[in-house]
């Protein structure tokens, strides 16, 4: 059974810091998703990672694939407060002949202080 | 840009009601999706669809039926809410790369 873990749950951080968001995943997939939301709103695609060693970057956020290590990061550069939302990764499961079924991690809460 | 659309977007409800959330998508994407959200947590899969009268349960047990009679539209329906379906219900449609979300129903029942 796939299962997704993301870490931390909640992070509070200053605007101008960095730091990065895990997510960890049980078995073997072929694409991971990174997205946001904001309060009360719908999810916005950020990132799909395709292969092992794929980066991608737009903005202050830059996400990451290890398939061997089943580890998937988005680092956040030099915060600001545009950037508090919930962050979920996602891994497309494989059930059959059947694919594009997402396993969605916990969510991580960003808040970035001021 | 994604074209999905939820209604209603938010419905307060007494229990025992049916209910119908509706989804429309003007992509063409055969793939369709609904899941259940409840408020600061993880996305649950309750419902996918692969085309035309294709429909199939999702990982998460639900009391809620889909049906898929047009490629564009896949409504999700309660045949008798109870206070236990109050959640965020999001669906979601894909091109086989990745799924696009809509704004998603607020569901309350009283």
């Amino acid at each position: 059974e796939l299962k997704v873990e993301q870490n931390p749950l909640f992070l509070s951080m200053q605007e101008g810091k960095n730091y990065t968001i895990y997510c960890n995943y049980s078995t073997t997939s072929d694409r991971l998703y990174w997205y946001r939301q904001d309060p009360g709103k719908s999810l916005e695609s950020l990132f799909v990672l395709l292969s092992n060693g794929a980066v991608k970057q737009e903005g202050r956020l830059m996400a990451s694939l290890d398939t061997k290590a089943r580890l998937s990061t988005l680092h956040i550069t030099a915060a600001v407060h545009d950037l508090s939302a919930t962050y979920f990764c996602a891994v497309e499961g494989r059930y059959g002949g059947a694919t594009n079924k997402l396993i969605f991690g916990t969510g991580t809460l960003l808040a970035v202080q001021p | 840009e994604a074209d999905i659309y939820q209604t209603p977007r938010y419905l307060v409800i007494g229990t025992g009601k049916k209910i119908t959330l509706e989804c429309s998508q003007t992509m063409g994407h055969d793939k369709m999706y609904w899941y259940q959200q409840d408020p600061g947590m993880e996305l649950h899969l309750i419902h996918y669809s692969y085309g035309v009268n294709s429909t199939e349960k999702g990982d998460l047990s639900s009391e809620s039926t889909v049906s898929r009679i047009r490629t564009e539209h896949f409504p999700l329906t309660l045949e008798s809410a109870r206070p236990s379906h109050t959640s965020q219900y999001l669906c979601a449609s894909s091109d086989g790369q990745t799924q696009h979300f809509g704004d998603g129903t607020r569901l309350s029942i009283l």
